[in-house]
């Protein structure tokens, strides 16, 4: 089965600083998933990166996959308060669920100002 | 708003009871996936329907049990509940099969307290 393991598992930074989170995953994946998760809240996608050296931007994050080092990291640029939340990445199960995803613990983000 | 529905939003209930919680995908998507969410285990997936027949199987006890009706809606039933029970159950929805680029999408979920 797909592991998925994120760092770090709590961030807190500073307004306008930048940082990255890094997804290592156990097997061979021809992607993976980045979704955002507000308190108490669903998950939202950010990003499907579907193949080695994808790179996807939305705002202030950005999102790469390797699949040959089985890393995918998503780098804040300059963060902002609204950016606080946890973030999780997921891969595809294909030898365990059959395709479905595997995600990891996620990272809490918490921007200060 | 993900366009994903479920209901309802927050559910109590006492040990040892059966439960049902609904979920009705986004317009034109065929699959329908439920995870359960909670602080020790994290994002776990239970199962996948497509176009109504059980696709995919992951860490699903068997007191629980899903389904997929013909108009797309799926229930998830939870029998003789546990403490450990207690948490969010989410539905999520993609128009294919699984195994393919399909982003799924997440339903607000359903908050399961057993008490």
């Amino acid at each position: 089965e797909l592991k998925v393991e994120q760092n770090p598992l709590f961030l807190s930074m500073q307004e306008g600083k930048n940082y990255t989170i890094y997804c290592n995953y156990s097997t061979t994946s021809d992607r993976l998933y980045w979704y955002r998760q507000d308190p108490g809240k669903s998950l939202e996608s950010l990003f499907v990166l579907l193949s080695n050296g994808a790179v996807k931007q939305e705002g202030r994050l950005m999102a790469s996959l390797d699949t040959k080092a089985r890393l995918s990291t998503l780098h804040i640029t300059a963060a902002v308060h609204d950016l606080s939340a946890t973030y999780f990445c997921a891969g595809p199960d294909y030898g365990g669920s059959q395709g479905n995803l595997i995600f990891g613990k996620g990272t809490k983000l918490s921007v200060k100002p | 708003d993900s366009g994903v529905t479920q209901t309802p939003k927050h559910l109590i209930t006492a040990t040892g009871q059966r439960v049902t919680l609904r979920c009705s995908p986004r317009s034109g998507d065929l699959s329908v996936y439920w995870y359960q969410q909670s602080l020790d285990q994290g994002l776990q997936f239970l199962i996948q329907y497509y176009n109504g027949e059980e696709r995919a199987k992951g860490n699903i006890l068997e007191r629980f049990s899903a389904q997929q009706f013909p108009d797309l809606h799926s229930e998830l039933n939870l029998s003789s509940l546990e403490l450990g029970d207690s948490a969010l159950y989410f539905c999520a929805s993609s128009v294919g099969p699984g195994m393919s680029t399909d982003t799924q999408y997440f339903g607000p979920g359903t908050r399961l307290t057993v008490l």
